[in-house]
């Protein structure tokens, strides 16, 4: 098992340019998330999907969208890149219901001049 | 506002004694703790957690306890190895809330010195 996969690893944007972080995994959870991580502030919680065709915000939503069209997918879009989206993007996902630790992807640093 | 707080940015310790990281919440509706350790370079990989029924946890070398009252949790590992050096995050959730989301700390850098 791969566990949580993350494409691709390393992006380097101008600002304006749009993308899409693809997070992917074969454990069948029903449960996604995405989060960034910046000095200082930890891991903060952007938006999340608890099955196939759900999506929620989490706590810094703005600024990006997200799809969970397959269940073992999870796409986190920029439509237009800011400076103030430079970070290390994390994805996460874990078993349906309470009591469930999450199993995090490798990161994506992205950096956007 | 940050409902979970890790004040201690970094921590050094010497090999085989005692660490201790803490972490402090706000929310008194959060029932559910987890502590990830996260190398460099690499995504933030489960350790311990543990529910606010209980009081202590533990698994091995490292142990968690909650004292509700206070808000507080901690993170003891005994004896403490150079390969524990690693940032430390601590999450809350309010499993009440059905929406099984976790809040995040800032996290503590320890340091164990060989």
């Amino acid at each position: 098992n791969a566990g949580v996969t993350q494409t691709p690893k390393f992006r380097v944007l101008k600002t304006g340019q749009s993308m899409t972080l693809l997070c992917a995994q074969d454990m069948n959870h029903e449960y996604m998330y995405w989060y960034r991580q910046d000095p200082g502030m930890g891991l903060r919680l952007i938006h999340y999907s608890v099955g196939e065709g759900t999506t929620a915000k989490g706590e810094v939503p703005d600024g990006y969208n997200v799809s969970r069209l397959k269940k073992q997918n999870f796409l986190l879009g920029l439509e237009s890149a800011a400076p103030s989206q430079t970070s290390v993007y994390f994805c996460a996902s874990s078993e349906r219901g309470a009591y469930n630790e999450q199993f995090f992807g490798p990161g994506t640093r992205l950096t956007v001049l | 506002d940050q409902q979970v707080k890790q004040n201690s940015p970094s921590l050094s310790v010497q090999e085989g004694r005692i660490s201790i990281l803490n972490c402090d919440y706000t929310n008194s509706m959060f029932d559910y703790f987890l502590w990830y350790k996260k190398y460099p370079a690499e995504g933030p990989t489960f350790l311990i957690s543990i529910s606010s029924i209980k009081d202590k946890n533990e698994d091995g070398r490292f142990t968690v306890f909650l004292n509700k009252s206070a808000k507080h949790l901690s993170l003891h590992i005994v004896p403490s190895q150079p390969g524990d050096s690693a940032v430390y995050f601590c999450a809350a959730s309010d499993l009440t809330s059905g929406t099984y989301k976790y809040i995040f700390g800032t996290g503590t850098r320890l340091k164990v010195l060989a």
